[in-house]
């Protein structure tokens, strides 16, 4: 069975940092690209960003772009996420997503975990 | 960026309702198109990907059709579990992105 459990989010200052992390399991980690997707309170989905399977390739979105790193570490089918320059407009739940065939095919989600900006 | 207009954006139904839900593209994305059901505070569950294929495990009730620009989900008999949102995908062009999502209510 497919697991994708998520952890590391909470309140931070504007400005501040903040790494999430998903913790794989039920499948060769090491296989499929990874993305992170967002949700804003009350809001719908937005794609974050996405990383191949080795860990060679990555995307982000614009509004993220030189402010966030995703990483893997497939010797220990770890995702992460690390958020630098924190905004307001960064809170959201964070769900990674594993893709199935191609990048962006997402087929199983994490439950989330809440990242609050705010002083 | 492809834009994904959903419609409509909720909707009242009772059980045993049929309910259709459309999602439109801004430019063609061929089938590469997936629908997604999400419960308050839950994970997005994937319902249908490439356009009109039904993930396993999933309820036939649910279905999807369409290709190019303009796609649908129908649920064909409302059941009680079924009250959610619904989001589309489409993952044809970078970067991916989803409709605004379709509440469907009681």
């Amino acid at each position: 069975e497919v697991q994708l459990l998520e952890s590391g989010g909470g309140l931070v200052q504007p400005g501040g940092s903040l790494r999430l992390s998903c913790a794989a399991s039920g499948f060769t980690f090491s296989k499929y690209a990874m993305s992170w997707v967002r949700q804003a309170p009350g809001k719908g989905l937005e794609w974050v960003s996405a990383i191949s399977g080795s860990g060679g390739g990555t995307y982000y979105a614009d509004s993220v772009q030189g402010r966030f790193t995703i990483s893997r570490d497939n010797s220990k089918n770890t995702l992460y996420l690390q958020m630098n320059s924190l905004r307001a407009e960064d809170t959201a739940v964070y769900f990674c997503a594993k893709s199935g065939s191609g990048w962006f095919l997402f087929d199983y989600w994490g439950q989330g975990t809440q990242v609050t900006v705010s002083s | 960026d492809i834009q994904m207009t959903q419609s409509p954006s909720s909707l009242s139904a009772s059980v045993g309702d049929r309910v259709t839900i459309t999602c439109r593209a801004s430019q063609g994305i061929r089938n590469d198109l997936g629908w997604y059901q999400q419960k308050p505070g839950k994970a997005p569950k994937r319902l249908i990907y490439a356009a009109s294929t039904l993930q396993s495990g999933v309820p036939s009730r649910f279905s999807g059709s369409g290709s190019g620009t303009e796609f649908t989900l129908t649920i064909s008999s409302l059941q009680p579990e079924d009250f959610a949102t619904y989001y589309c995908l489409q993952h044809n062009s970078y970067p991916p992105t989803f409709g605004q999502g379709t509440k469907v209510e009681i």
